[in-house]
C-alpha cells in the first residue's frame, strides 16, 4: 500500500494568497484526520472526516480554514486568506472502520510544509 | 477529558545503554494508548499500541511499553539504545467509546549520544 499521500510537501506563499493542501488516504480507511503541528501547539487535530462527512471540526482555528472531502479517496484544507501565523506542517492521516472497540491505528502522510511569508 | 502527558521535553542517552520515554494519561474510561515516532522532516509513525490484555506490548525497532493502570503510566522503553533511535516521540490515547481520534501529548526529543 503507498500510505497517505499528501500534496505539496513544500510550500512558501505570500500573505493574502490562497493555499489548498491534498490528501489521498489509504484505501478502504474511513476516517480521515487533519492535523496541524507547531513547535509552540505540538499537534492538534483540525477536523476529522468519517465515510466523507465531517464529525468534529471543533479544532479549525477560525473561517478562514475549510475541509472538504468530495470522495472516500480525496480531501482537501484550504486555508483562505493565509497569514504568517498559519505556518505550521499539516499532517494528513487515516484510519479504517472499526476503531471503537479495536484500537485501529491511524496512520499518518509525510506531512505538508507551509510556510507563509 | 482525556489527555497525556510527556513530563520530559528531552531525553539524552548514550549508545547502547537502556532509554525511558515517558507517558501518564488522563482518561475517565479505558484508554488506547500508542507511541509514534517522527524522524525529521517525516510524518509520524506507529511503533506500539496496547488496547487489552498483557501489560507489556512490544512494537517495531525493538521498543516496548508497560501499561501501569496504577500508576496512569505508559511508558516507552528500549534495552539498548541505537544512534538511530534518536527522533521525537509521542504518546497518545483514545478512548474505548467516544471521539474517533487520538489526543497527543506534546512530545519528547530522545537523543542518543554515540
Amino acid at each position: 500500500d503507498a500510505g497517505v499521500i499528501q500534496s505539496p510537501r513544500h510550500e512558501v506563499t505570500e500573505m493574502g494568497q490562497e493555499v489548498t493542501l491534498r490528501c489521498k488516504p489509504i484505501s478502504g480507511h474511513d476516517y480521515l484526520f487533519w492535523y496541524r503541528q507547531t513547535m509552540m501547539r505540538g499537534l492538534e487535530l483540525l477536523i476529522y472526516f468519517n465515510n466523507n462527512v465531517p464529525i468534529d471540526d471543533s479544532g479549525m482555528p477560525e473561517d478562514r480554514f475549510s475541509a472538504k472531502m468530495p470522495n472516500a479517496s480525496f480531501s482537501t484544507l484550504k486555508i483562505q486568506p493565509s497569514e504568517p501565523r498559519d505556518s505550521a506542517v499539516y499532517f494528513c492521516a487515516s484510519s479504517p472502520f472499526g476503531a471503537f472497540w479495536s484500537g485501529n491505528t491511524i496512520y499518518f502522510g509525510e506531512g505538508s510544509w507551509l510556510t507563509v511569508v | 477529558a482525556q489527555s497525556v502527558a510527556q513530563p520530559e521535553d528531552q531525553v539524552n542517552v548514550a549508545e547502547g545503554n537502556p532509554l525511558t520515554v515517558k507517558c501518564t494519561y488522563s482518561v475517565s474510561g479505558n484508554p488506547y494508548l500508542f507511541w509514534y515516532v517522527q524522524y525529521p522532516n517525516r510524518g509520524l509513525q506507529f511503533l506500539l499500541k496496547y488496547i487489552t490484555g498483557d501489560n507489556l506490548v512490544k512494537g517495531s525497532y525493538g521498543f516496548e511499553a508497560e501499561f501501569n493502570k496504577s500508576q496512569t503510566s505508559f511508558h516507552l522503553k528500549k534495552p539498548s539504545a541505537l544512534v538511530s533511535d534518536s527522533a521525537l516521540y509521542f504518546c497518545a490515547v483514545r478512548l474505548e467509546t467516544g471521539a474517533n481520534n487520538l489526543f497527543f501529548g506534546t512530545g519528547t526529543r530522545l537523543t542518543v549520544i554515540p
